[in-house]
C-alpha cells in the first residue's frame, strides 16, 4: 500500500532564510505527487504537483518541489520564507483507479516562522 | 476563479444524531471526494464518487456513513447516528478527471459530536 513520511513534525525558518521540507514516499508505480498547504482554519490549498517529465517541479507563492525515483523523494523549497508562509504542509501521493485520485497524506509538517 | 464550497463552517450535534455536510464542487468537474481530519492528525480519504456511484470507499466508510449528488450541484456526506470519534474536519474534494488529476478541496466542515 502506498504511504507518505513526512519527518518533521515542526520545523522553525527564520524570515528570509531558505527552508526544505522533507516528503518520502512508498508506492509501486510512478506516483503523483503533491503538495498542499493549510493555514489555520483554511482548507487544503495546492501548492504544485509532479506528475511526469521535468523532475524539479514549480508551484504557486515562490515554491518548487523535486522528485527523486532513487530516494522516494518529493522535498519542497523555498529560498526565502516569508512570515505569511507559516502553516502546516502536507505531502500527498495519488494512486490511480480506474481514473480515480485517492490521496494518500503525510502527517503534515508545520511551519513556524521567527522574526 | 471556481472553488469547492462546504456549508456549514461548523456542526455541533449529539452522539446518535444524524447529519448531513454539504458541499458544491466546481461546476464541470466529475470526480468527487471526501476526506477527513481528525484534530492533529494527518487528513484521511473517505470515499471517491462518479456518475453517481461510489467507486471506492476507505474502511472508515462503513453503514454509517452514505454520499449522495441529489442535485446537478450539490454533493452531500451523510452521518446516520454520530459517534464521539467523528468529530473531525471533513473536506471535499473536486476534480475535473482524467487528464486532470488536480484535487481542489472546500474550506471544510468542522464536526463536533457531544
Amino acid at each position: 500500500a502506498q504511504s507518505v513520511t513526512q519527518p518533521d513534525i515542526h520545523i522553525t525558518v527564520s524570515e528570509g532564510a531558505s527552508l526544505e521540507l522533507r516528503c518520502n514516499y512508498s508506492y509501486g508505480a510512478t506516483p503523483y505527487l503533491f503538495w498542499y498547504v493549510q493555514s489555520p482554519g483554511q482548507g487544503l490549498q495546492l501548492l504544485l504537483k509532479y506528475f511526469s517529465g521535468d523532475t524539479l517541479v514549480q508551484g504557486i507563492k515562490g515554491f518548487e518541489a523535486e522528485f527523486k525515483r532513487s530516494q522516494s523523494s518529493f522535498n519542497l523549497r523555498k529560498p526565502s520564507v516569508h512570515w505569511s508562509d507559516a502553516a502546516e504542509y502536507f505531502c500527498a501521493v495519488g494512486r490511480m483507479n480506474t481514473g480515480f485520485q485517492k490521496l494518500v497524506f503525510g502527517t503534515g509538517t508545520r511551519l513556524l516562522v521567527s522574526p | 476563479e471556481p472553488e469547492v464550497t462546504q456549508t456549514p463552517s461548523h456542526q455541533v450535534t449529539q452522539m446518535g444524531q444524524e447529519v448531513i455536510l454539504r458541499c458544491v464542487p466546481i461546476s464541470n468537474h466529475l470526480y468527487f471526494y471526501w476526506y477527513r481530519q481528525i484534530l492533529g492528525q494527518k487528513v484521511e480519504f473517505l470515499v471517491s464518487f462518479y456518475n453517481n456511484e461510489i467507486s471506492e470507499k476507505s474502511e472508515i466508510f462503513d453503514d454509517q456513513f452514505s454520499v449522495e449528488r441529489p442535485d446537478g450541484s450539490n454533493f452531500t456526506l451523510k452521518i446516520r447516528s454520530t459517534k464521539l470519534e467523528d468529530s473531525a474536519m471533513y473536506f471535499c474534494a473536486s476534480t475535473q478527471g482524467p487528464p486532470i488529476y488536480e484535487q481542489y478541496f472546500g474550506p471544510g466542515t468542522r464536526l463536533t459530536v457531544t
